[in-house]
């Protein structure tokens, strides 16, 4: 079975600041990993993903994520935080079997002025 | 083009009612997904159809959920018998072949509020 842990259910940072979203996985075999983005009374965005191939991977607004197989972690970051990636973030995984996703359950981000 | 669309955007029903909800996925989209998300919750998987079979429904929480893709287009996704631990966000996503590496596109969710 496959799980997602998001450490830290909310996270401030000052506008400018790096913005860093911590996600681990557990998956017996190789997973896809997704980075989506809630906005309030929207639906789930796709921020990025990876599926095979480097492990930097870059996304939409300016985000990017690494995946480290030895850490089992796949976290996001963006080095510099605008007021408008206030926002719930979450983290999920896939694998070739499972075609549904596992999410974890979400890290708000706060953008401070 | 239009997105995954999901209506009603929200529904309040009474403990014992029957709802139905509905979603409409991307033009051509062959795989559609039901997820629930609860209050402060990441959404929760419950069933996922290729074309008009329910490809994998083991996240279904009982017999009282049920849903159909009659044409291989819109869904409808079925709950009888309402319970107040029933009340959440139903989203819908849509993906273009169904793999494990497409992108799942989401609708905007409907709100169930059971009283």
């Amino acid at each position: 079975a496959q799980s997602v842990t998001q450490l830290g259910s909310h996270v401030s940072v000052s506008e400018g600041a790096l913005v860093l979203l911590r996600c681990n996985y557990s998956s017996s075999v190789p997973p896809y990993l997704f980075w989506y983005v809630q906005y309030p009374n929207q639906g789930l965005q796709l921020l990025l993903k990876y599926t095979t191939g480097a492990t930097l991977v870059k996304g939409i607004n300016g985000f990017e994520a690494e995946f480290k197989k030895s850490e089992t972690s796949f976290h996001l970051t963006k080095p510099s935080a605008h007021m408008s990636d206030a926002a719930e973030y979450f983290c999920a995984v896939s694998d070739e079997a499972a075609r549904q996703l596992t999410f974890g359950s979400g890290t708000q981000l706060t953008v401070l002025p | 083009g239009a997105g995954v669309s999901q209506t009603p955007s929200n529904k309040v029903t009474e403990k014992g009612k029957y709802v139905e909800l509905r979603c409409d996925p991307i033009s051509g989209h062959t795989a559609l997904y039901w997820y629930r998300q609860s209050l402060g919750q990441g959404p929760e998987f419950l069933i996922y159809f290729q074309g008009t079979g329910a490809a994998d429904d083991s996240g279904l929480p009982n017999d009282r959920f049920f849903a159909v893709r009659p044409e291989g287009s819109v869904s409808t996704l079925k709950i009888q018998r309402t319970e107040r631990g029933d009340s959440a966000v139903y989203l819908c996503a849509s993906s273009l072949t169904g793999t494990s590496t497409d992108t799942q596109y989401f609708g905007p969710g409907t709100r169930l509020t059971v009283l």
